[in-house]
């Protein structure tokens, strides 16, 4: 059984960009959830999929987007970057909409 | 908005001794549930207590949800060096893992 992996693992951005990261959800697994990691923070809820669908956001602001494909993995896309996007993003899929979160390792953001 | 504090926020022990790790809120919530962190990679689930006065053990961990389900507790027996990380707790609301409430953390230095 493979695990959620997330890719690029750490990338290096600069103010003003975009970025787009990528989540393979658990086999199984139908719902998609990100959450940004401040340094020395708990993980902060961004928004979840479900079956492709919005099910759910958090307070981050509408530059934050996502999407989920039929496979159900996941993109999570950031524009217009600001330097407090620097973070930890973790991508966790649930095998239903209130199961158990799988955590991928998470995509390490830094924005210059 | 929720908000889950834990405390110590860092806590520095000698291995055999045991220790508390606190978890509260002023929201009522209808699951917690704890998970470890280690560096370069995502939370991974350890419990979720759902009762109000809920107690579950996990070999030398044993976790605790108050009876208003407003707080809760993990307690480490005779720590040993593995159990370095950082430990997180998470309330989900009355909708399940729609969205998790992550608190701030409580990072655990086990000395040898």
């Amino acid at each position: 059984e493979t695990g959620v992996t997330q890719s690029p693992t750490h990338l290096i951005k600069t103010r003003g960009q975009q970025v787009t990261l990528r989540c393979s959800s658990q086999s199984g697994h139908n719902t998609v959830s990100w959450y940004q990691q401040a340094l020395g923070q708990g993980p902060q809820f961004i928004f979840q999929y479900y079956r492709e669908e919005e099910n759910g956001r958090g307070n981050f602001p509408p530059r934050f987007s996502g999407l989920q494909f039929p496979n159900y993995s996941s993109e999570l896309n950031v524009n217009a970057l600001e330097l407090d996007d620097s973070a930890l993003y973790l991508c966790a899929s649930s095998p239903i909409r209130t199961g158990e979160l799988f955590f991928g390792e998470g995509s390490r953001l830094t924005v210059l | 908005t929720q908000l889950l504090e834990q405390s110590p926020q860092f806590l520095s022990i000698q291995e055999g001794e045991n220790l508390t790790v606190y978890c509260n809120s002023s929201s009522v919530f209808s699951s917690l549930q704890w998970y470890r962190q280690e560096p370069g990679e995502g939370p991974v689930l350890l419990v979720t207590v759902v009762t109000g006065g809920e107690v579950k053990k996990l070999k030398r961990l044993t976790f605790q949800f108050g009876d208003a389900r407003k707080d809760s507790s993990l307690h480490i027996t005779a720590a040993q060096p593995g159990d370095t990380g950082l430990y997180l707790c998470a309330g989900a609301g009355r909708h399940g893992n729609e969205k998790l409430t992550f608190g701030t953390g409580t990072r655990l230095t086990i000395i040898p």
